[in-house]
């Protein structure tokens, strides 16, 4: 079975901090990964996804997450925290192996990130 | 080109009540998955649907039940509705053998 386990239910940061959200992950083949992001009373959007290519992704809103074997993780980060990047933040693994094509995919339970003026 | 629409937004039910979500996925996509997202919790995968046909399912009882029309559009239905219940259920579409989901805003259940 697939999880997900994302360290800390909130985060804060200063505005222009460096933004780190951890997520580790647990599977029992290669997974895929996936960042999305919630903004209050909306749907999820897809950040970035790693689906075995580079081990460094880069996604949209200048997000980017590296997937680390040994460690099992993939975690979020961007350079600067911008007053926009407050919303709620959630890791994803998906099981590639289902030969008819999408699989399940399994979140975490999410992290809050606060941006601080 | 409009994304993935649900209705209604919002709706207010009575324990034992049953209710209907709607769900249009987005101009291309084939294939629609539902989840529940409890409040303070990540979404929980509930099933997916492709072809017509319920292609996975998660670990949800048979209270919850789908359908999806010639067209890509899906129902989700819940019986015998229960306080637990209540939540933000999702939909998301995607092209068959994608791994991009596109999500719609939900539809806010309220069950009393």
């Amino acid at each position: 079975a697939q999880s997900v386990t994302q360290l800390g239910s909130h985060v804060s940061v200063s505005e222009g901090a460096l933004v780190l959200l951890r997520c580790n992950y647990s599977s029992s083949v290669p997974p895929y990964l996936f960042w999305y992001v919630q903004y209050p009373n909306q749907g999820l959007q897809l950040l970035l996804k790693y689906t075995s290519a580079a081990t460094l992704v880069k996604g949209i809103n200048g997000f980017e997450a590296e997937f680390k074997k040994s460690e099992t993780s993939f975690h979020l980060t961007k350079p600067s925290a911008h007053m926009s990047d407050a919303a709620e933040y959630f890791c994803a693994v998906s099981d590639p192996g289902y030969s008819g094509g999408y699989q399940k995919v399994t979140f975490g339970t999410g992290t809050k990130l606060q941006v601080i003026p | 080109d409009a994304g993935v629409t649900q209705s209604p937004t919002h709706l207010i039910k009575t324990r034992g009540q049953q209710v209907t979500l709607r769900c249009s996925p987005k101009s291309g996509h084939d294939t629609v998955s539902w989840y529940q997202q409890a409040l303070g919790q990540g979404p929980q995968f509930i099933f997916q649907y492709y072809e017509e046909e319920e292609r996975q399912r998660g670990n949800f009882p048979d209270r919850f039940s789908g359908h999806q029309f010639p067209n890509y559009s899906s129902e989700l239905n819940v019986n015998a509705l229960l306080l637990g219940d209540s939540a933000l259920y999702l939909c998301a579409s995607c092209m068959a053998n994608s791994y991009e989901q596109y999500f719609g805003p939900g539809t806010r259940l309220t069950v009393t």
